[in-house]
């Protein structure tokens, strides 16, 4: 069935350390990816999407690109911050119905 | 704009009871979809609500159900609550059903002893 698979956590990393958080996905046909962030004691919001194979989302200095070819859409910043902490999903929606599937959520603290 | 609410924001019940949970979407949206947060399975999608209309389910039980209004505000309920229902869910709602973004809620905290 349509599944994300991302890698678990968590993952403690230095202020401006290189940060990548692997995703891959299981789905028919060809989906829009996503990545969402819920920062501590917030609701989920949208870091940025891709919507067809090759594309690059990004936001806030954070950046994946969609990869048909090995079905993963992984996150990557070159240099971190403190205030990155939060949780990161990885989701995907077919584009037949509005499902979302999402992953596990990666737990992300930023130390000074 | 004012964005997603859900309430209550806590709430804590005992099993074999029932619970109503509420969303209201952000002005002009009518999509409504529910999730299941829990540390072990992450988000879990449980139905979306289009137009007063359940357009998708998720893999859940029959204990869960939902209903969505003509002003798009939507409840969900579970009944005979067991212990594994502890869980934050998560209302999401957007422009329409199949739109890119899904705007979420801060969620309902819901312990059940």
């Amino acid at each position: 069935g349509d599944s994300v698979t991302q890698m678990e956590g968590p993952v403690t990393l230095s202020e401006e350390a290189f940060l990548t958080i692997n995703c891959t996905y299981t789905a028919t046909g060809y989906p829009s990816l996503f990545w969402y962030v819920q920062y501590p004691g917030e609701g989920l919001q949208l870091l940025l999407k891709a919507t067809k194979a090759d594309d690059k989302g990004s936001n806030k200095g954070f950046e994946a690109t969609y990869r048909k070819e090995t079905t993963s859409f992984h996150l990557e910043k070159g240099s971190v911050q403190v205030s990155d902490s939060a949780v990161y999903f990885c989701a995907l929606r077919l584009n037949t119905g509005n499902q979302f599937y999402f992953g596990t959520g990666t737990s992300l603290t930023v130390i000074p | 704009k004012a964005g997603v609410t859900q309430t209550p924001r806590y709430l804590i019940k005992t099993r074999g009871q029932q619970v109503t949970l509420s969303c209201s979407p952000i002005s002009g949206h009518r999509s409504v979809s529910w999730y299941q947060q829990t540390p072990g399975q992450g988000l879990q999608f449980l139905f979306e609500y289009f137009s007063e209309t359940q357009r998708n389910k998720g893999n859940f039980p029959g204990r869960f159900s939902g209903r969505q209004f003509s002003n798009s505000r939507s409840e969900m309920n579970v009944s005979t609550l067991e212990l594994g229902d502890s869980a934050l869910y998560l209302c999401a709602s957007s422009h329409y059903s199949g739109s890119d973004e899904q705007f979420f809620g801060p969620g309902t905290r819901l312990t059940v002893l």
